[in-house]
This record gives structure tokens, sequence and C-alpha cells, in this order.
């Protein structure tokens, strides 16, 4: 069956202090491994797909890099704003559906 | 370009009772999708329609039904309604079948349903 674990749960960093989330999977065959932010009580705004092994993109001051079985989600610099939760998702081959993880909680203190 | 538009907002119902719930595409997108986000759990796959037809469902009891119609907006529905129904439920539209970017899904804000 299709998993999906993110680590840490929650992350508190200070602005300013650069740090990685984590984003391990199993999938029988990957289509695609999905990034969102989501804010609290809102829904879950696209951030990134990335397809294959060695793959990375970068929008601001995040960046997402994928190797054969995790993802990592590279914050440089974080401002308050960044504060978030961000979930990770994969899509296996021959299937629409996502399977989520549930979630890396982060606070960005001034 | 609008996004995802999904009503109402808030829901409020009593165990037993029936919810429906909607949602607009992204224009041009063909392929809408239905995730339950429970507190504390991640966002589990109910539904997904493309073109008019059901093309898949998770692992959910048949109270959990929905449509889409020829504009491509659809309409979720539970019936029978039970306490553990309460959850943030997520419609998500991409372009439909295809590789790339026709797999992107772009979600709403969500419907909020409380079961009393």
């Amino acid at each position: 069956e299709d998993q999906v674990t993110q680590s840490p749960e929650a992350l508190r960093l200070q602005e300013g202090e650069s740090s990685s989330l984590n984003c391990s999977y199993t999938v029988s065959g990957l289509r695609g491994l999905f990034w969102y932010r989501q804010d609290p009580g809102k829904g879950p705004e696209f951030l990134f797909t990335l397809y294959s092994a060695g793959e990375e993109k970068e929008k601001e001051r995040l960046k997402a890099t994928l190797t054969k079985k995790e993802s990592f989600l590279h914050i440089t610099a974080p401002k308050p704003e960044d504060s978030a939760t961000y979930l990770c998702a994969v899509q296996a081959t021959g299937f629409q559906k996502l399977v989520f993880g549930t979630g890396t909680r982060l606070l960005v203190s001034p | 370009e609008a996004g995802v538009t999904q009503s109402p907002t808030h829901l409020i119902k009593t165990r037993g009772q029936q919810a429906t719930l909607r949602c607009s595409p992204i224009s041009g997108h063909t392929s809408v999708y239905w995730y339950q986000q429970a507190l504390g759990l991640g966002l589990q796959f109910l539904l997904w329609y493309d073109e008019g037809e059901e093309r898949n469902r998770g692992n959910f009891p048949p109270r959990f039904s929905g449509r889409q119609f020829p504009n491509y907006s659809s309409e979720l529905n539970v019936n029978a309604l039970e306490l553990e129904d309460s959850a943030l439920y997520l419609c998500a539209s991409s372009w439909g079948l295809g590789e790339g970017p026709y797999n992107e899904q772009f979600f709403g804000p969500g419907t909020r349903l409380t079961v009393l």
C-alpha cells in the first residue's frame, strides 16, 4: 500500500534559521510527488511537483528535492509568513488520487 | 483566473441528516476530486469524477456519494450523517487525464462540516 511519512511533526524556527522538512514515501511506481502549503482552516496551496529522482524545484525561499525514497523541502532564511503546515503527497502510476502524509507544522518566530 | 470554489463555507447538521456540498473547478479543468480532512488526520481521498463519470472512490462507505454536472461542477452528498463525519471537505480540480502539469491538483478553500 502506498504510504507517506513526514518528519518532524512540528518545527519551530527563528526568522532566518534555515532547515529542511522530510517526506519519506513507499509507492508501487511514482507518477509524481507533490508539496502543498496549508494555512489553518484553509485549503492546501500547490507548491511543487517532482517527477523523477534527482529533480529539484525552487520557489522564493523554498527548494524541493527528490530521491527514490524521500523528498526534502528546504527552507532558506524563513520569515514569519512561511509559518504553515507543509503537506507532501504521492501519486502512483496509473492512479489519479493523491496519498498524503500528515504534514509538518512550521512556526517561524520573528 | 478564478480558483476552485466551494460552498457552503460551513455546514452544521445533526446525526442522521443528509449534507450536500458543492464545488466549481478551475475553468478548463474536467477532473474533480473530493478529499476528507478530519482533525488530526491527513487528507483522505474520497472520490474522483472526470467528464461526468465517477472514475475512482476511496475507502469510504456508500453513504458518501456524488456527481459531476455537464459544466464540470460537482456535488458531494453524505447520507445518514455520523458524528465522525465532522471534518473539512476539500475539493480539488485538474486538467484530467494526462501527464506532467495535467496531473496537478488545485484545491478549494473547503467546507467545514460539523455533525452534532
